[in-house]
């Protein structure tokens, strides 16, 4: 069954404080790894990630691939109370297939 | 664009009834993805579509639960005679092709009483 696991499932920070959050997967035919983030209501879409080794940064969120050890993470810098979200982590497989998602790492960034 | 548009916002029906979930792909997306979530849990796949056929249903209960996407009109996914165990966050997402990620709506919440 293919499953992919994020890490951890909560987490409290303070603002200022550098973040890292992880996701493992253990899919068949892998095309890409996706990162959302999740305030009160739709998923929004952050970065999506199809080669290893390769970081992609938007201002303060950078993500990463390692496609040998089948993990990315997802690292925020300086956090800010804006941050506070549910991170989804989703794997993409090749063929009509859709989307498969972890249960998501709850941030908490507090003052 | 207006993007992934869901309605209602929050449904709310007694336990028997039947509640209709209704999701307008963006402007040029032919596929649309059903998801459900539940306090504290990840996104779970319920059905797959495209324009009036069924991809994907492997996520989705047999009884009681079916899903459309007609040529015309928005996708709907109709749940019968709820349950309480249905309440959750019903999500919708469209693409332009199975290749690309998704952009999501932003969701029915159904309470069943």
């Amino acid at each position: 069954e293919d499953k992919v696991v994020q890490s951890p499932l909560s987490l409290v920070v303070h603002e200022g404080d550098t973040v890292t959050l992880n996701c493992s997967y253990e899919v068949t035919n892998f095309r890409s790894l996706l990162w959302y983030k999740q305030e009160k209501k739709a998923p929004t879409f952050l970065f999506m990630l199809t080669s290893s080794g390769i970081e992609k940064k938007s201002g303060r969120l950078s993500s990463i691939l390692d496609k040998k050890e089948l993990f990315s993470i997802l690292n925020i810098t300086a956090t800010q109370t804006g941050d506070s979200a549910v991170y989804l982590c989703a794997a993409s497989l090749s063929g009509n297939t859709p989307l498969v998602f972890g249960k998501g790492t709850r941030l908490s960034v507090i003052a | 664009n207006a993007g992934v548009m869901q309605n209602p916002r929050h449904l709310v029906r007694r336990r028997g009834q039947e509640a209709r979930l209704r999701c307008s792909p963006m402007k040029g997306h032919s596929h649309v993805y059903w998801y459900r979530q539940l306090p504290e849990e990840g996104l779970k796949f319920m059905v797959y579509l495209q324009k009036e056929n069924i991809i994907d249903e492997s996520g989705m209960p047999k009884e009681r639960f079916s899903a459309e996407f007609p040529k015309e009109g928005p996708s709907i996914l109709r749940i019968q005679q709820v349950v309480r165990g249905d309440s959750a966050a019903y999500f919708c997402a469209s693409s332009q092709s199975s290749n690309y990620g998704y952009t999501f709506g932003s969701g029915t919440r159904l309470t069943v009483v």
